[in-house]
């Protein structure tokens, strides 16, 4: 069945600090990748989408992901946070007509 | 230019009753998407429709329904409700619902079950 794993339910990063987000799929075909953010209160904003090709991945807010097929994974990074990045992050796989989330990490930044 | 649009914002309901939710897509989006986020959690899938015909549906019993209207918004109607059902209900829309397409969100309604 297809699934997203995020093995993360929170983090907690300094403000300057790199970052990195783990999200596992587990999907039959070629997937289609999405990773959105959730501010409180909020609906859900696309961060970035992988569908082929260059398997790194640039996205909005200084956002990347790389997706390694060997590893069935789709992690998001960014190299300097900023105190405006704490959220909630969301992998997401498209399956047909549907999108199946992961649990969400939800990401601290300390001063 | 407008983003989806979801009302009401909040909503208090007790068990057994009835809740109608609403969505306007983006102008010029055809297909509408309904999730259902429950604390905690990711989105759930629960409906996409396109030009007014639903394309799919999660697992979700049949007490939901949903339908779509000529201007491409739509209603996702839910009876008897549970204490179960209290969630953050997320309406997306895109051009034309292939799974390619970006979806934008709403901001959501909060459903309370009592």
């Amino acid at each position: 069945a297809q699934s997203v794993t995020q093995p993360d339910i929170h983090i907690t990063v300094s403000e300057g600090a790199s970052l990195e987000l783990r999200c596992n799929y587990s999907y039959g075909a070629t997937p289609y990748l999405f990773w959105y953010v959730q501010s409180p209160g909020q609906g859900l904003q696309l961060l970035l989408k992988y569908f082929s090709g260059d398997t790194l991945v640039q996205g909005i807010k200084g956002f990347e992901a790389e997706f390694k097929r060997s590893q069935s994974s789709f992690n998001l990074r960014k190299p300097s946070v900023h105190w405006s990045d704490a959220a909630e992050y969301f992998c997401a796989v498209g399956r047909g007509f549907k999108t199946i989330f992961g649990a969400g990490t939800r990401l601290f930044v300390k001063a | 230019d407008a983003g989806v649009t979801q009302s009401p914002t909040h909503l208090i309901k007790t068990r057994g009753q009835h809740v109608t939710l609403r969505c306007s897509p983006i102008s010029g989006h055809k297909s509408v998407s309904w999730y259902q986020q429950v604390l905690g959690q990711g989105p759930q899938f629960i409906f996409q429709y396109y030009e007014k015909e639903e394309r799919g549906r999660g697992n979700f019993p049949d007490r939901f329904s949903a339908r779509q209207f000529p201007n491409y918004s739509s209603e996702l109607n839910v009876n008897a409700l549970l204490l179960g059902d209290s969630a953050l209900y997320l309406c997306a829309s895109s051009l034309d619902g292939d799974r390619t397409d970006t979806q934008y969100f709403g901001p959501g309604t909060r459903l309370t079950v009592l």
